[in-house]
């Protein structure tokens, strides 16, 4: 069964840092990653969704990479703002005919002004 | 494009009544939606799978017969609650995924709050 651990469960960053969170999964059979932001009593807002055939992707100020032979995931916020802050949730798909996504923890995030 | 929609966003209920929650796809067909429910502080736990046409797959542990799960068209799936109890009160997401998709993405809905008193 797919475990999702997502580290650190709490990061508080000094607005203009850059900061990376991390995802590690325990089996590597995925079809793809995805990571995701949640503000307080909201849904989930998708960030970036890699593929098992690649190894990272970018949008904006993010960048998220997959190492699918070491079950890692890493999403990098450059020059964060206090509005980045949010929890951030990574969730692997399965390959499996079940096709599941499984989520990490969260990592809730705090950029101070 | 690849919008969720969920309604009510919140709902407040005594113990023992029934509440129904909508999810729809609003630009897209989705022959799989999914239902997943977050307590506070947490992540999401899937509870069940449901397709098109057939009876939903529940996740170990979640109740069938308290949590009815009706996927009638390719863009409509309800879940409702049945006799819900204040242990039911959580946050209900849904997602679908669209039919044919190459990327496997699932779209998410905003969620409903559940209250129950």
């Amino acid at each position: 069964k797919q475990e999702v651990t997502q580290i650190p469960a709490a990061l508080s960053v000094p607005e203009g840092e850059n900061l990376v969170l991390n995802c590690s999964f325990t089996d590597s059979a995925i079809y793809n990653l995805q990571w995701f932001r949640q503000d307080p009593g909201k849904g989930l807002t998708s960030l970036l969704l890699i593929q098992s055939s690649q190894r990272e992707q970018t949008s904006g100020r993010l960048n998220a990479s997959l190492d699918k032979s070491s079950g890692r995931s890493t999403l990098y916020i450059a020059a964060s703002q206090p509005g980045d802050s949010a929890t951030y949730l990574c969730a692997a798909l399965s390959s499996g005919s079940a096709r599941q996504l499984t989520f990490g923890s969260g990592t809730q995030l705090t950029v101070l002004p | 494009g690849a919008v969720v929609s969920q309604h009510p966003s919140w709902v407040i209920c005594k113990s023992g009544t029934s509440v129904k929650i909508e999810c729809r796809s609003l630009d897209f067909q989705a022959t799989t939606m999914f239902w997943y429910r977050q307590f506070p502080k947490q992540s999401l736990m899937l509870m069940a799978t449901s397709n098109e046409g057939s009876k939903a797959t529940y996740e170990q542990g979640v109740e069938k017969d308290k949590f009815l799960i009706n996927h009638a068209s390719l863009t409509l799936s309800t879940l409702t609650v049945t006799s819900a109890h204040p242990e039911d009160s959580s946050f209900y997401i849904c997602s679908a995924r669209v039919s044919g998709g190459r990327r496997n993405e699932q779209f998410f809905g905003p969620g409903t709050r559940l209250t129950v008193l």
